[in-house]
């Protein structure tokens, strides 16, 4: 069975930084692409970042590029997100999520809490 | 950047009833890069449909997609309990992926 398990959330300061973890339990991590993904306290979802299963293309959404960067090790089937310059619209809870043959996610995890406050 | 646009925001109905969710793109998108998801208070968003009409996997057939161009529809055939929740579409594209922002369907 698929599981992500996210870490790394806390509250940092505005203009700080924090990196977040996925850790892959149970599939063949370096064949998919995966997703970082983040819902603000009472709001909708939104895509933040892609990185490709073996040529680690990246691509990011507009309110995140140059202050986010996605990483992954495959040989530790683990996804990172580092998170630079943090604003207090970036608090969220922020999940990572597999891509099915670059589509859609098909497995999230549970999500990491990041509060963005002074 | 493609903008999708959700409509109701919230649907009142009742077990039984047939659910009706739109999802329109703000330019014509491929059909095969249109997805669903639902998603309950205090859980992770779980894949509905993919590809505007196809399942994913273990998704009852109650749920059916449908729609090409700048359309897309989500309709649940007959409301069980556990439907009621938020969905949203998503249009993953060559190098963005964007959600709607969402439909939530609550017991009338």
């Amino acid at each position: 069975e698929v599981q992500l398990l996210e870490s790394g959330g806390g509250v940092v300061q505005p203009g700080g930084s924090l990196r977040l973890s996925c850790v892959d339990f149970g599939f063949t991590f370096s064949r998919h692409a995966m997703s970082w993904v983040r819902q603000a306290p009472g709001k909708g979802l939104e895509w933040i970042s892609i990185i490709t299963g073996d040529t680690h293309t990246t691509y990011y959404a507009n309110s995140v590029k140059g202050r986010f960067t996605i990483s992954r090790d495959n040989s530790r089937k683990t996804l990172y997100l580092q998170m630079s310059s943090l604003r207090a619209d970036d608090t969220a809870l922020y999940y990572c999520a597999r891509n099915f043959n670059g589509t859609h996610n098909d497995y999230w995890g549970q999500g990491t809490l990041v509060t963005v406050s002074s | 950047e493609i903008v999708l646009a959700q409509s109701p925001g919230t649907l009142s109905l009742s077990p039984g009833e047939r659910a009706t969710l739109s999802c329109r793109a703000s330019q014509s998108v491929s059909s095969s890069q249109l997805a669903w998801y639902q998603q309950k208070p205090g859980q992770a968003p779980r894949a509905l449909m993919y590809a505007a009409s196809t399942r994913a996997t273990g998704i009852p057939d109650r749920f059916s997609g449908s729609g090409s161009g700048t359309d897309y529809t989500l309709t649940i055939s007959r409301l069980e309990p556990e439907d009621f929740a938020v969905y949203y579409c998503q249009h993953y594209g060559t190098s963005t992926w964007t959600f709607g922002q969402g439909t939530k369907v609550d017991i009338k």
